[in-house]
């Protein structure tokens, strides 16, 4: 089955701490996304990767960090420098090019 | 600034009845359009696009609709159905872009039998 996952599902950080979000696809897509949602908002985007060992900014990328070492992978860590860490986050993959992103499940991050 | 607007935060429909999500976008260089639905505590699903050179798509229950010189978009989805309801996204890509999404904040559609 090809798809996206994300885990954990839920994560639990105490103030201060680093983590990281795993994001894996098997779709063979070039090009993957993360964004993040808070409540009554829509999904915003942090970081995005076209192709392996390229990655840009997106619109709230302050305080978070990632890497594309594979194709089928693009994980997130959320560090101490993200001032409002605790929201839902879901990465996306797509061929590339004006197309449709698929998203993973999603991954709840609560900061204590 | 947004970019895209979805005015109207939720909306009830009867079961069997037409319901329609409404979208405004304000830049004109977006040349695709998509439509996510989405449930509490999951990842969007993809519905429905179109390109900004149609004026219309559709697939089996859910046809969208695209209004340029308005600058508007949407969702119709007849007939509603229970499991309709959720979370509806519209999101526009830029034209010459990196494949960015802008999305909306949302419709909650309730389909009520």
């Amino acid at each position: 089955d090809g798809g996206i996952t994300q885990s954990p599902k839920y994560l639990f950080r105490k103030e201060g701490q680093n983590v990281t979000l795993s994001c894996e696809q098997n779709l063979n897509h070039d090009a993957m996304y993360w964004y993040r949602q808070d409540p009554g908002q829509g999904l915003r985007l942090i970081y995005y990767s076209q192709i392996v060992n390229d990655f840009q900014k997106g619109d709230i990328a302050e305080g978070y960090s990632v890497s594309r070492e594979k194709k089928e992978s693009f994980p997130l860590t959320v560090t101490s420098a993200q001032k409002n860490p605790t929201a839902f986050y879901l990465c996306a993959s797509s061929i590339g090019g004006p197309d449709t992103q698929y998203f993973g499940p999603g991954t709840r991050l609560t900061v204590l | 600034d947004q970019q895209v607007k979805q005015n109207s935060p939720s909306l009830s429909v009867q079961e069997g009845r037409i319901s329609i999500l409404n979208c405004d976008y304000t830049n004109s260089m977006f040349d695709y359009f998509l439509w996510y639905k989405k449930y509490p505590a999951e990842g969007p699903t993809f519905l429905i696009s179109i390109s900004s050179i149609k004026d219309k798509n559709e697939d089996g229950r859910f046809t969208v609709f695209l209004n340029k010189s308005a600058k508007h978009l949407s969702l119709h989805i007849v007939p509603s159905q229970p499991g309709d309801s959720a979370v509806y996204f519209c999101a526009a890509i830029l034209s010459g872009g990196y494949n960015k999404l802008i999305f909306g904040a949302g419709t909650r559609l309730a389909v009520h039998p």
